[in-house]
C-alpha cells in the first residue's frame, strides 16, 4: 500500500461552484478523518468516519460541507456554493480503530476559491 | 478546552547545531495523547511520535529526543546535530482520550524550522 491518496491535489474553482474531493485511505485502516488547514495554521478537525458511519462532525463543517464514506473504504468531501473563506488546504488521513492511534496523512487537496 | 501552543513561529539553525522545539498544552482530561508531526514543503504530514499521558519517560529515536514534562504540560522535541533536511513545519498536536474511541488532533500552530548549510 503506498498510503493515504487524496485527488486531485489543486482545484481551483469560482465562488458559488460546488467541488468534491476524493480519498483513499491505507486499505486496512478503518478509520477516516478529515482536516482543513490555513496558510500559517496546524490542521483543524473536520469530521472523522469509522467504517461507513460518520461519528462525529466539527462545528466549523457547516451545512454546506457534506462527507460521505459510503462503503468503508474511499470518502468525499463535497463544499456546495464555495466562498473564498473556503481556500484552503484539505488533508485527509487514516487510521487503525482503538485508542489513540496514531493518523498517517495524504498529500491534501489545495482549494482555490476565485 | 484543549489548546496547544507551540510559541516558536520560525527557527534558523547553522547545520550541526541542536536545536529543541517548544510545545505546550492545556487539557482538562487526565488521560490523553501527545504527538509530534513534520511538515515538509511537500505538505504531507509525517508522523514522529505518540506518547500517552501515563508515560513519561523521555524518548530517543536516533537524533529525535522528546521530553515530557507532566509537571510544566510541556512535549518538547529536540534534533541533534541537525540537517538540512530537517528544515520543514513541525506540530504538536494533543488527543483528549475522553472522545470515546476517536482520536481527533488539536494542533498547535507550528514551528518552521529552517537548518542552514
Amino acid at each position: 500500500d503506498t498510503g493515504v491518496s487524496q485527488d486531485p491535489r489543486h482545484k481551483i474553482t469560482k465562488r458559488g461552484q460546488n467541488v468534491t474531493f476524493r480519498c483513499d485511505p491505507i486499505s486496512e485502516h478503518n478509520r477516516l478523518y478529515w482536516y482543513r488547514q490555513t496558510l500559517g495554521q496546524g490542521p483543524e478537525f473536520l469530521t472523522y468516519f469509522q467504517n461507513e458511519a460518520q461519528l462525529e462532525k466539527s462545528r466549523l463543517l457547516s451545512d454546506r460541507f457534506s462527507a460521505e464514506r459510503p462503503k468503508g473504504s474511499f470518502s468525499t468531501l463535497e463544499i456546495q456554493r464555495t466562498e473564498q473563506g473556503d481556500s484552503a488546504m484539505y488533508l485527509c488521513a487514516s487510521s487503525l480503530a482503538g485508542g489513540a492511534r496514531e493518523a498517517f496523512f495524504g498529500q491534501g487537496t489545495r482549494l482555490t476559491v476565485v | 478546552a484543549q489548546k496547544v501552543t507551540q510559541a516558536q513561529t520560525e527557527i534558523s539553525v547553522v547545520e550541526k547545531e541542536d536545536v529543541t522545539l517548544d510545545c505546550v498544552y492545556e487539557t482538562r482530561d487526565t488521560t490523553y495523547y501527545l504527538f509530534w508531526y513534520k511538515q515538509p514543503p511537500s505538505g504531507e504530514l509525517v508522523f514522529l511520535i505518540r506518547r500517552n499521558s501515563f508515560d513519561e519517560q523521555n524518548e530517543i529515536s536516533g537524533r529525535y529526543s522528546w521530553n515530557f514534562q507532566k509537571s510544566t504540560s510541556s512535549f518538547n522535541f529536540t534534533i541533534t546535530a541537525s540537517q538540512v533536511v530537517d528544515s520543514a513545519v513541525y506540530f504538536c498536536a494533543l488527543s483528549e482520550a475522553y472522545q470515546t474511541g476517536a482520536n481527533n488532533l488539536f494542533f498547535g500552530t507550528g514551528t518552521r524550522l529552517t537548518v542552514i548549510p
